[in-house]
């Protein structure tokens, strides 16, 4: 089993509809969470952050993060063409101890966000 | 503020011959990673430092590859020699060790082998 599994996509919404972005982690440990955007052909690009259970926005982006379910989301509203690209979920174990801040990746999902 | 940069962009080579990837982290970060990323595999930590220590290698596919950080501010890792299997991005990372371990990721190098 990996560490952090994602929903395999890929995903295909339309323009204006509300994008949903799913991942799974194993580690227990894990504190951390963040999701990046890679469009193709870039690097990946640090979009959100979340620490604690819970929701956090930041304009059209909302991150939930459910530690008890071992689940971590991403919702994008008002989805545009330009939100079309590559999304990485990944996780941190605990601080301390020699992970020194090791991220762990899932596969990816791919968004297409349609006119 | 500049972000990680990495050279050269993109890197053409005949197999056999010895590659070298370079990166300068974010100033002030004193971790820095570095990841392959490949359609088959998706991206993979090859290895990290902090503070200029390697912490964990176990990323690194083989005795061919090497990684070094001689200061804060410069890392290399090379290839040698080099395989067309060894085609990939390669990506340059840096983050603050301390916390929140937020990682901000170089434009990377595409490497073809031929």
């Amino acid at each position: 089993q990996k560490e952090v599994e994602q929903n395999s996509g890929p995903l295909s919404v339309p323009e204006g509809a509300i994008a949903s972005l799913n991942c799974t982690y194993s580690d227990r440990g894990s504190q951390s969470f963040f999701w990046y955007r890679q469009y193709s052909g870039k690097s990946p690009e640090l979009i959100m952050s979340i620490y604690s259970n819970g929701d956090k926005e930041d304009g059209r982006f909302t991150a939930q993060l459910n530690k008890a379910s071992q689940y971590v989301s991403l919702l994008i509203r008002d989805s545009q063409p330009s939100d079309s690209a590559t999304y990485l979920c990944a996780g941190q174990a605990n601080a301390g101890g020699t992970s020194y801040g090791k991220l762990t990746f899932g596969q990816g999902t791919i968004l297409t966000v349609h006119p | 503020d500049a972000g990680v940069i990495q050279s050269p962009r993109h890197e053409v080579t005949e197999m056999g011959q010895e590659v070298t990837l370079r990166c300068k982290p974010i100033s002030g970060h004193n971790s820095l990673f570095w990841y392959r990323q490949t359609m088959m595999r998706g991206l993979e930590l090859l290895i990290y430092f902090n503070n200029n220590v390697p912490i964990d290698d176990s990323g690194m596919p083989e005795d061919r590859f090497s990684a070094k950080m001689p200061n804060a501010s410069f890392s290399t890792l090379k290839i040698q020699p080099s395989e067309p299997r060894d085609s990939a991005v390669y990506f340059c990372a840096s983050s603050f060790g301390q916390g929140p371990y937020e990682q901000y990721f170089g434009p990377g190098t595409r490497l073809t082998v031929t």
